[in-house]
């Protein structure tokens, strides 16, 4: 598709279980952040990738939250161990270029711990 | 400022009034400021991108202004409609360039 897809949609697990979200970025962008969303609340940076590099990780809440993106256009998060406090919208966005241009948005992953 | 605020958190208008929000950021280090516009259940998408002081620009009824000497943008929608109901995120870049950061949002909601 043109736009940037993320699956699953929704996941709940259980507490403790691993999980892993799949982001599809628009072919050809070279930047890709993904974001956490607390109801409420404004979206939190996670993760930066340039291509396959992860240029800054500062935003992982802990070593539970790794990302990747091997050949510099699919990325996964992975969340290891998962808490209650996890639960949140995960949001994907990529773009073209540097971050004075726009960002597109996939629809976010629901997680669910419980 | 060290963090992107918004405010109002939330507002709820009637069809046709006119409406402004805030966002304040850093103004040290700025490098961009975005405007996302969020309507439930989709992704969020881009207003403006704006980098420049004094920049204004405009989308249909959806106008932005910049002022990165005092930190702050404004979002002004002319005749709000009920489809403008939505959340509208601010971010802010600084010249590390890295990361988007957000603003907690104005909930908007336009009654018919």
């Amino acid at each position: 598709g043109a736009g940037v897809s993320q699956s699953p949609r929704y996941k709940v697990a259980k507490r403790g279980q691993d999980v892993a979200l799949r982001c599809d970025p628009i072919s050809g962008h070279v930047s890709l952040f993904w974001y956490q969303q607390a109801l409420g609340q404004g979206p939190e940076f996670l993760t930066y990738f340039q291509n396959e590099a992860q240029l800054d990780k500062s935003g992982l809440p802990s070593d539970r939250f790794f990302a990747e993106r091997p050949e510099g256009s699919v990325s996964t998060l992975k969340i290891q161990r998962t808490q209650q406090e996890d639960s949140a919208v995960y949001l994907c966005a990529s773009s073209f270029g540097d971050t004075n241009t726009e960002a597109f948005f996939g629809q976010g992953t629901r997680l669910t711990v419980v | 400022i060290l963090n992107v605020e918004q405010s109002p958190q939330s507002l709820h208008v009637q069809e046709g009034d006119s409406t402004n929000f805030t966002c304040s950021f850093p103004s040290s280090n700025f490098y961009a400021l975005h405007w996302y516009r969020w309507e439930t259940a989709k992704s969020p998408e881009a207003l403006f991108v704006m980098t420049l002081n004094g920049d204004e620009k405009k989308k249909g009824r959806i106008s932005a202004t910049l002022n990165t000497k005092e930190g702050y943008s404004y979002l002004y929608i002319k005749g709000s409609q009920p489809e403008d109901s939505a959340t509208y995120l601010c971010a802010s870049v600084n010249n590390a360039g890295n990361m988007l950061t957000f603003g907690g949002g104005t909930r908007l909601m336009v009654k018919p």
